[in-house]
């Protein structure tokens, strides 16, 4: 079964605001990925993360890894209507039934309000 | 330009009949790979490849086939086995494992 949970499923924010989703494993995580899925499309790569504390830039999104590489968040400040979409985390289990290909979480639907 | 490329976009059968769905890539990725996407569901891994001629099951790959007999291709057949087949089903590639994916655009397929 999933091996990697998201939260939260859904959140809703008014435009300018901040958002997070958390991203949480019950075995440590080779790396962490992340991707966007605007409304009618296909995930879309962001970033990926492999060091124990590890934390990216890009603009005004956040990636974490954490220090027991078991977890991870990504922050968007100030979100816009263009940062609409599910993102999803996804992690390569060091012990996997899935083996050599990622487990996704089941994504935060991100919804911004004008 | 270089991309993954899957047909059909919509995909209507009946029950019981098998059918396949096409994944080619030009990106001269080695690593090739199915997931299923339902409401709710986030994406669940079926099949995956990470070389020519070999392919391992995923989390929920049974009612389902596949074969890589070219670096380009990966297809998918959902069989009638498949209890619960209707879903948008996504195909992705990859350089190696610790790269990230590409992603087709996806077949959303309805079995009624």
């Amino acid at each position: 079964g999933q091996q990697v949970m998201q939260i939260p499923q859904y959140q809703h924010v008014q435009e300018g605001e901040d958002f997070t989703t958390y991203c949480n494993s019950s075995t440590t995580l080779s790396n962490i990925q992340w991707y966007k899925q605007r409304p009618g499309g296909h995930p879309v790569f962001l970033i990926q993360l492999v060091k124990s504390g590890e934390v990216k830039k890009q603009k005004r999104l956040t990636f974490q890894f954490g220090e027991a590489k078991k977890n991870s968040s990504l922050h968007i400040t100030a979100t816009q209507t263009t940062d609409v979409g599910t993102y999803f985390c996804a992690g390569l289990l060091t012990n996997s039934n899935s083996g050599y290909a990622l487990n996704f979480g089941k994504g935060t639907s991100l919804l911004v309000t004008p | 330009d270089g991309g993954i490329t899957q047909s059909p976009k919509y995909l209507f059968r009946k029950e019981g009949q098998n059918v396949t769905l096409s994944c080619e890539q030009n990106l001269n990725h080695d690593a090739m790979y199915w997931y299923r996407q339902d409401p709710g569901q986030g994406l669940r891994l079926i099949y995956y490849s990470q070389i020519v001629n070999d392919f391992q099951k995923g989390d929920i790959a049974e009612g389902y086939s596949v074969s890589r007999e070219k670096k380009e291709s990966f297809p998918l057949t959902v069989t009638s086995a498949q209890k619960n087949p209707t879903a948008f089903y996504l195909c992705a590639s990859s350089p190696g494992q610790h790269y990230g994916y590409t992603f087709g655009s996806g077949t959303r397929l309805t079995v009624v």
